[in-house]
């Protein structure tokens, strides 16, 4: 049974640059959600996707946008990226309410 | 607004010893609870969560947490530790209701042992 995953594994990136980040569910999964993981910090909560919509959002700009396939895969966008947004972006995986939340491995951005 | 507080950075203990890695949260209600561990250059792993029920929680890896309504607290625990049980460790914490039904960590907690 695979688990979450992600690609890329490592990303490096310039300022003003965008990016798109992937991610596949945990097998029979349908619920995406993504998180920002700063260095020496916790998780902190971008979105989430369900049913290919959008339905709760965290505290970020809207230069963080996302998209959820028919086949429950998600993927990430950052457009006009800052140094700031350099950090481990992890996408975990859920079947409503998602109680329980499987985790990928992530994918470390560096933004120079 | 929800929050998630860590108060050690950094917790060490020997092998064999007990451990416990501190929690408190503020979330209006009963919130669902959890504890993930993550080991370097990977993932979260989900270790246990409260629902509703016995205060006391069983875990993955021997590990339990103990929920505390009166202190708002959810302390990670394990009788004897293990080298191999040395990560960083986050709470969580999710509201049950309403609209920010997201998770929110804390800062976490790096155990050595």
């Amino acid at each position: 049974d695979a688990g979450v995953t992600q690609s890329p594994t490592h990303l490096i990136k310039t300022r003003g640059q965008q990016v798109t980040l992937r991610c596949s569910p945990k097998s029979g999964h349908d619920t995406v959600s993504w998180y920002q993981q700063a260095l020496g910090q916790g998780p902190q909560f971008i979105f989430q996707y369900y049913e290919e919509e959008e339905r709760q959002r965290g505290n970020f700009p809207d230069r963080f946008s996302g998209h959820q396939f028919p086949n429950y895969s998600s993927e990430l966008n950052v457009n006009a990226l800052l140094l700031g947004d350099s950090a481990l972006y992890l996408c975990a995986s859920s079947l409503p309410p998602g109680l329980e939340q499987y985790f990928g491995p992530g994918t470390r951005l560096t933004v120079t | 607004a929800q929050s998630v507080a860590q108060p050690e950075d950094q917790v060490n203990v020997a092998e064999g010893n007990p451990l416990t890695v501190k929690c408190t949260y503020s979330v209006s209600g009963n919130p669902y609870l959890f504890w993930y561990v993550q080991y370097p250059n990977r993932g979260l792993q989900f270790l246990l969560k409260y629902i509703t029920g016995d205060n006391l929680v069983k875990g993955s890896y021997g590990f339990e947490a103990e929920f505390n309504k009166s202190q708002t607290s959810f302390h990670l625990k394990k009788p004897s530790a293990l080298v191999s049980d040395s990560a960083l460790y986050f709470c969580a914490v999710r509201p049950r209701s309403g609209s920010a039904r997201q998770l929110t960590f804390g800062s976490g907690t790096q155990l050595t042992v």
